[in-house]
């Protein structure tokens, strides 16, 4: 059964920064290219980034309200996705959910509040 | 980029079947064929329905399908059942970048 396990959520004050990581298991991690999503309380969703395939490039993409704050990095020898996150602002509390093309975590909250 | 247009909400009533639409423009979703379909219950994730515009993950029933015609995307749901109330969302892949709709709230009367 594939799973997706997200993890690193917690309480940081505005200007701080958190580190998540999303465990995958049962596919092939390499193969896939892998997306960060979050949806903010009462909210719909929202995309965050993603990592393509090192055979792709392993390029990265962000949404304009993370770009320059957030990072996306892989490791596929453990199967691991990270999503490094800096400044960050009030408005970036949310559950945080790692994704592939057809699974979902079951996400991580990171709430932003002095 | 603005996110994808879905109707706030839909219903139905037990077997009948629903559709749900997803428009985005040339650079979205008439531009690539990779649409998903979310489904999530309140307080849980959200479940893939569709992806690749009318493929289904493992263990999605075949009530579920999806197409696409030029820039809108459609859900259909066949066959309605009383868990199959959630809000759906639908995603595009948008070249360097990925949108959502706003979602649609399926209520089974």
């Amino acid at each position: 059964e594939v799973q997706l396990v997200e993890s690193g959520g917690d309480l940081v004050q505005p200007g701080g920064s958190l580190r998540l990581s999303c465990s995958a298991s049962a596919f092939t991690f390499s193969d896939a290219w892998m997306h960060w999503v979050r949806q903010a309380p009462g909210k719909g969703l929202e995309w965050v980034g993603r990592i393509k395939r090192k055979r792709d490039g392993g390029t990265t993409d962000y949404a304009a309200p993370v770009r320059g704050r957030f990072t996306i990095s892989r490791d596929d020898s453990e199967n691991l996705l990270f999503l490094q996150m800096n400044s960050l602002k009030t408005e970036d509390t949310a559950v945080y959910y790692c994704t592939t093309d057809a699974y979902w975590g079951q996400g991580t909250l990171v709430t932003v509040s002095s | 980029q603005s996110a994808l247009t879905q109707p706030p909400s839909a219903s139905g009533s037990p077997g009948q079947s629903v559709t749900i639409s997803c428009t985005g423009t040339s650079s979205d979703v008439g531009g690539y064929n990779y649409v998903s379909w979310h489904q999530q219950h309140p307080g849980k994730a959200p479940k893939v329905m569709i992806y690749d515009v009318n493929k289904r993950p493992s263990g999605v029933p075949d009530r579920f399908s999806g197409s696409k015609s030029g820039n809108t995307a459609s859900l259909t749901v066949s066959g309605l059942q009383a868990d199959d109330e959630a809000v759906y969302y639908c995603s595009s892949h948008a070249g360097s970048n990925a949108l959502f709709g706003g979602g649609t709230t399926l209520t089974v009367l």
